[in-house]
């Protein structure tokens, strides 16, 4: 089944505490983003990778690190959460620019 | 500065009536727009989409509109139903660039 997987589906931390949620797509997709949803500011992008090795950023990418190693995987990173990064998080991917994007189901985020 | 407006948080519609959802863009340089629907607990789905060069685009129940003079674009469901019930973004971007800007979506409530 074709789907993007995301990991942890909740998580609650605390200020400072270095985390990684996980992103994997099986549809050999180049394109992959991040994306925060919050209320009122609907979805807004992190990052973005066109293809391995390849990142930049989105919208939002402050206090956010990505990494592309794999074309399967990307990583986001949050080497210091505050709580204001406390939100819902959306990876996605598609098969070229511009084309339709999977979603994930979703990375519930609290920070404390 | 947002450049994907979606000004109705909300819409209340019977079913088997038409459902419109509002969109407005300031940037004249997006040239391919879609819409997604989002179910609680759930990533966004892809709905349908429309490039600049046409102003209708239609799949089934479905049917987008693009004014590009206006700078606005519609989504109507005809005929409604529960199922509907969703938060749709409408989300657009620009060929050449990788980033892709959503709105911050609106509530359609399908009432039986």
């Amino acid at each position: 089944e074709a789907q993007v997987t995301q990991n942890p589906r909740y998580l609650i931390t605390v200020t400072g505490k270095k985390l990684t949620v996980t992103c994997s797509q099986n549809m050999n997709h180049e394109y992959m983003s991040w994306y925060r949803q919050d209320p009122g500011l609907g979805l807004r992008q992190i990052y973005y990778s066109v293809n391995v090795e390849v990142t930049d950023k989105g919208d939002v990418p402050e206090g956010y690190k990505v990494s592309r190693k794999e074309k399967r995987n990307f990583p986001l990173i949050l080497e210091s959460p505050s709580p204001n990064q406390t939100s819902l998080y959306f990876c996605a991917s598609s098969l070229n620019w511009g084309e339709t994007q999977y979603f994930g189901p979703g990375t519930r985020l609290l920070v404390l | 500065d947002q450049q994907v407006k979606q000004n109705s948080p909300s819409l209340s519609v019977q079913e088997g009536r038409i459902s419109i959802l509002n969109c407005d863009y300031t940037n004249s340089m997006f040239d391919y727009f879609l819409w997604y629907k989002k179910y609680p607990a759930e990533g966004p789905t892809f709905l349908i989409s429309i490039s600049s060069i046409k102003d209708k685009n239609e799949d089934g129940r479905f049917t987008v509109f693009l004014n590009k003079s206006a700078k606005h674009l519609s989504l109507h469901i005809v005929p409604s139903q529960p199922g509907d019930s969703a938060v749709y973004f409408c989300a657009a971007s620009v060929e050449g660039y990788q980033k892709v800007t959503f709105g911050i979506g609106t509530k359609l409530q399908v009432i039986p």
